[in-house]
């Protein structure tokens, strides 16, 4: 079966620091890989996303992630964090061969301290 | 263009009464999908519509929800009657097509409290 792990549930970093959170997915196929954020009260928004090719991928933000096959992981980078880059972050997988269901990890909640 | 509307964005009922929600997806998406998202938790798809038919429901609990698509656009779904582990976020996204990979465009969700 498919799933998501996100290992860390909680990070504070300082303002204008790097940032990576981590994202490991078990998926049998070559999976369709994504990054939503969430900020309170509002619903997810998409950050990026990985179909194929290229295996770092640039998203909205100043965010990237790398998909690592050999490691079934999927990390987002950003290499300096602002305070409004505060909110929860999810990492989804989807079939590349079926329905578009999304399975989602369980989140990480990013403080940023100024 | 407008965004992925959900109704009401907040609702608190007593156990075993029953609850409505309403959402209506982007113009032109034939896919919509109402996921539950508990505290602490990523959100996990309730079910899945490909115009006015049902691809997946897999994870519904069919003895106490339903949903329903009219006319293949505004969705509505219920619980009935509601327990306490029901308190949750309720979200509702639409995409272009079921098929994987589309972009999936999320409203901003309704909380439900159980008491």
């Amino acid at each position: 079966a498919q799933s998501v792990t996100q290992p860390d549930i909680h990070i504070t970093v300082s303002e204008g620091a790097s940032l990576e959170l981590r994202c490991n997915y078990s998926y049998g196929a070559t999976p369709y890989l994504f990054w939503y954020v969430q900020s309170p009260g509002q619903g997810l928004q998409l950050l990026l996303k990985y179909f194929s090719g290229d295996t770092l991928v640039q998203g909205i933000k100043g965010f990237e992630a790398e998909f690592k096959r050999s490691q079934s992981s999927f990390n987002l980078r950003k290499p300096s964090v602002h305070w409004s880059d505060a909110a929860e972050y999810f990492c989804a997988v989807a079939s590349s061969g079926g329905y578009n269901k999304l399975i989602f990890g369980a989140g990480t909640r990013l403080a940023v301290h100024p | 263009e407008a965004g992925v509307a959900q109704s009401p964005r907040y609702k608190i009922i007593e156990k075993r009464q029953s609850v409505a929600f309403w959402c209506n997806p982007i113009s032109g998406h034939a896919t919509l999908y109402w996921y539950q998202q508990i505290l602490g938790q990523g959100p996990k798809l309730l079910i899945q519509f490909q115009n006015n038919g049902v691809v997946d429901d897999s994870q519904l609990p069919k003895d106490r929800f339903s949903a329903e698509r009219l006319k293949g656009v505004d969705s509505t779904l219920k619980i009935q009657p509601a327990k306490l582990e029901d308190s949750a976020v309720y979200l509702c996204a639409s995409s272009l097509d079921g098929v994987g990979g589309y972009e999936q465009y999320f409203g901003p969700g309704t909380r439900l409290t159980v008491t």
